[in-house]
C-alpha cells in the first residue's frame, strides 16, 4: 500500500533555531501534500497545502514566513519551522494525496517537535 | 462553513460493542473517513464511505447517511488495544477533521 515516510520522528531544538521535517512518498507520486499540526488532546489542524512545483497555500493564521514549505518533487515535501519558539512545540503530520492511497490520503508517521 | 462534530469521550467494556457518532456540515463532500489515533502517533486509516450504507471490515464497521450528514463507527468485540482517539474526517480537499473521540476500553 501507499506509504509516506516522515522524518525525524522526534526532535528537540533550542529556541531561535530552525527545524526541517521531511515527508517522502514511497511507491507513489504525491501530487498534493497537506501539513497538519496537532496540539495535545486537540484535533488535526491544517496548516498548509502544497502542490508539486508551486507555492504552498497557507491557512488563515499560519505564518508563511515562519513555516516554509517546499514541494520540489512528486515524492518529497519539506516543512521548515524557522526561528522556533516554545509555542511551536507540537505534533506535525504530513498527508499525501496521490492515486495509490486508499480514499486518496496517506499520513506520515508524525514529528514530535519540542522547542526548549 | 465546515463543521464536524463527534463526542469528546466514551468508555466501554472489553468485549462489548460501541458506536461513535459523527455529524458533519461541509461545503463539499468527497467521502467520510474514520481514523484511529493512539497517543503520540499519527492517525491510521480505518474506513472510507462515499455512498450511503454500512461498510463492514472485520470488527469495525462504518455507516454513512449523506442526506442526514451523519456517520458512525461501530467497534465490536472491544479489546483493550482499541483504547485510542477516533477521528471523523470529511469534506472536500483538504479533509476537515473532527476533534476526535477518546475511547477508553475497561476490563
Amino acid at each position: 500500500g501507499a506509504v509516506v515516510s516522515q522524518h525525524p520522528s522526534r526532535v528537540i531544538c533550542k529556541s531561535g533555531t530552525s527545524v526541517k521535517i521531511e515527508c517522502r512518498s514511497l511507491d507513489f507520486q504525491a501530487t498534493t501534500m497537506f501539513w497538519y499540526r496537532q496540539f495535545p488532546k486537540q484535533s488535526l489542524m491544517l496548516m498548509a497545502t502544497s502542490n508539486e512545483g508551486s507555492k504552498a497555500t497557507y491557512e488563515q493564521g499560519v505564518e508563511k514566513d515562519k513555516f516554509l514549505i517546499n514541494h520540489a518533487s512528486l515524492t518529497l515535501s519539506t516543512l521548515t519551522v524557522t526561528s522556533a519558539h516554545p509555542e511551536d512545540s507540537s505534533f506535525y503530520i504530513c498527508s499525501a494525496r496521490g492515486t495509490a492511497a486508499v480514499g486518496g490520503y496517506t499520513f506520515g508517521s508524525g514529528t514530535r517537535l519540542t522547542v526548549v | 462553513g465546515q463543521n464536524i462534530d463527534q463526542p469528546t469521550e466514551m468508555t466501554a467494556t472489553e468485549g462489548a460493542i460501541v458506536q461513535i457518532n459523527c455529524t458533519y456540515q461541509t461545503s463539499g463532500f468527497n467521502g467520510l473517513f474514520w481514523y484511529q489515533q493512539h497517543a503520540g502517533e499519527a492517525p491510521t486509516f480505518l474506513s472510507y464511505n462515499v455512498l450511503d450504507g454500512l461498510e463492514e471490515k472485520g470488527r469495525f464497521s462504518s455507516f454513512l447517511s449523506r442526506s442526514k450528514g451523519y456517520s458512525y463507527l461501530l467497534l465490536k468485540e472491544l479489546q483493550m488495544k482499541d483504547s485510542a482517539s477516533y477521528l471523523c474526517a470529511g469534506g472536500e480537499t483538504p479533509l476537515v477533521f473532527g476533534k476526535g473521540t477518546r475511547l477508553s476500553v475497561i476490563a
